[in-house]
């Protein structure tokens, strides 16, 4: 199966500043098909991109999503005080899906 | 909209059997495909499993084959996901994803509340 790591495992920002994420697979990913969510505490995760670089429905364009191959990243441009949670990659590429171990982002 | 609501928190003693059920709305169950990931504190997000509600088709994870069936019931709008010998490690929230479009090789949305599971004697 692909295995999916995410860094940091913690990032300490400001809000207004910019956060980058990223997730880096053990072998490459067929069509590029990772997603990304956010996850709050006490809730589902929620989908934010997919196919690496699509903004799913309703999510604000502070999100991006880049990356080809085995190396992936989420950028958050401006952070907002609802961005402050854990986000996770996942390849949907293989049978097997597989997901990172999650990056959280806490306010500095 | 489209809404997945699952039953219930469960608790159950070590090799017993737990049967989690995801109830769709606002959309045709049959089109779409339905996922099942659990998060437990030590492993994260884990994939279990994938089940078409039209053809009653599934795919598992490796990890969890020979333990988990899932199956469905259309004039409910139902999916059910049944884990068998139970053990300690299950202790976790199980949650029923549905596939973004029409085939098996999408990101999951929207997710289901979860349904906490715990496993203890």
């Amino acid at each position: 199966e692909i295995v999916l790591t995410q860094s940091p495992g913690t990032l300490s920002l400001s809000p207004g500043e910019r956060a980058t994420l990223s997730c880096r697979a053990s072998q490459s990913v067929s069509r590029n098909y990772v997603a990304w969510y956010q996850q709050k505490f006490g809730q589902a995760p929620r989908l934010l991109i997919f196919g690496a670089s699509t903004r799913a429905t309703g999510i604000p364009d502070r999100f991006s999503g880049s990356g080809s191959g085995t190396d992936f990243t989420l950028t958050i441009t401006r952070l907002e005080p609802e961005d402050f949670a854990v986000y996770y990659c996942q390849q949907y590429g293989s049978s097997q899906v597989t997901f990172g171990g999650g990056t959280k982002v806490e306010i500095k | 909209q489209v809404q997945l609501v699952q039953s219930g928190a469960e608790v159950k003693k070590p090799g017993a059997s737990v049967k989690v059920s995801c109830k769709a709305s606002g959309y045709t169950l049959t089109h779409y495909y339905m996922n099942w990931v659990r998060q437990t504190p030590g492993q994260g997000l884990e994939w279990m499993g994938i089940i078409h509600p039209g053809t009653a088709i599934t795919n598992y994870a490796q990890k969890f084959q020979g333990r988990v069936t899932m199956t469905r019931d259309a004039s409910t709008r139902t999916v059910y996901m049944e884990l068998s010998s139970l053990e300690s490690d299950d202790t976790a929230i199980y949650y029923c994803a549905r596939s973004r479009g029409y085939s098996d090789d999408e990101a999951f949305d929207p997710w289901g509340q979860g349904t906490l599971v715990t496993v203890s004697s």
